[in-house]
């Protein structure tokens, strides 16, 4: 199986702040990598897929890059309603795979 | 609008049997490959499995974790997608997600979700 291992578990930033999250795949999963987004009691959120294409409708501070079989996802300009957790997937072969999840909070 | 809607969830005992639904509706529901996610209390999402359309002949993947416990099946006709879950244990407890694949190539991750249904195993 494929390992997705996110960093940082957790991490605390104001409005208007620029944060990145980290995924590392255990092996190459090509760009097959998507980011979802989960607020408390509610469904997860499609935001990007294929490393840095974003799902319609999902504001421009977010974007997603690669390198190599490290993934970022960066969100500038931090709004109120981006403070929830964050998953990667690979999507690149079975079992699909989460990482364990970075929660975002307000500092 | 693209909309899911699961149920079937409840309290079950231990090597009981419990069956989800998930309705669809929004899109041409035939089309599409569908999955269920969990996620344990306070816990990270798990992928359980998958179903593919018709044209990929409704073949399904599992997590090793179900695999033989449980069942992904579908009807089209009804727009209608299913979990059969046997043989339950404590470790099931978990809100059920259905998640939409979306269309767009060989490789394509889930672009919609319901809003969940919570299953608790427990005596």
């Amino acid at each position: 199986d494929i390992q997705m291992t996110q960093s940082p578990s957790s991490l605390s930033a104001s409005v208007g702040d620029t944060v990145t999250i980290t995924c590392r795949a255990s092996q190459g999963i090509s760009s097959w990598l998507a980011w979802y987004q989960q607020k408390p009691e509610k469904a997860p959120k499609s935001l990007i897929y294929a490393a840095s294409s974003l799902h319609s409708g999902v504001p421009s501070r977010f974007s997603g890059s690669r390198s190599g079989t490290d993934f970022t996802l960066t969100i500038s300009s931090l709004q109120p309603e981006d403070f929830a957790t964050y998953y990667c997937q690979q999507y690149n072969s079975y079992p699909l795979t989460f990482g364990q999840g970075t929660r975002l909070e307000i500092k | 609008e693209v909309q899911l809607v699961e149920s079937g969830g409840g309290l079950v005992q231990p090597g009981g049997s419990l069956r989800l639904s998930c309705a669809a509706s929004g899109f041409t529901f035939s089309d599409h490959y569908m999955d269920w996610v969990r996620q344990a209390p306070g816990k990270g999402l798990e992928w359980v499995g998958r179903t593919r359309n018709k044209a990929n002949s409704y073949t399904t993947e599992y997590a090793a974790s179900v695999k033989g416990r449980f069942t992904i099946s579908r009807d089209d006709s009804k727009n209608s997608l299913y979990l059969q879950m046997n043989s339950l244990k404590t470790e099931d407890t978990a809100v059920y997600y259905c998640a939409r694949r979306g269309l767009g190539g060989n490789y394509f991750p889930f672009d919609y979700w319901g809003q969940g249904t919570l299953v608790t195993v427990s005596s």
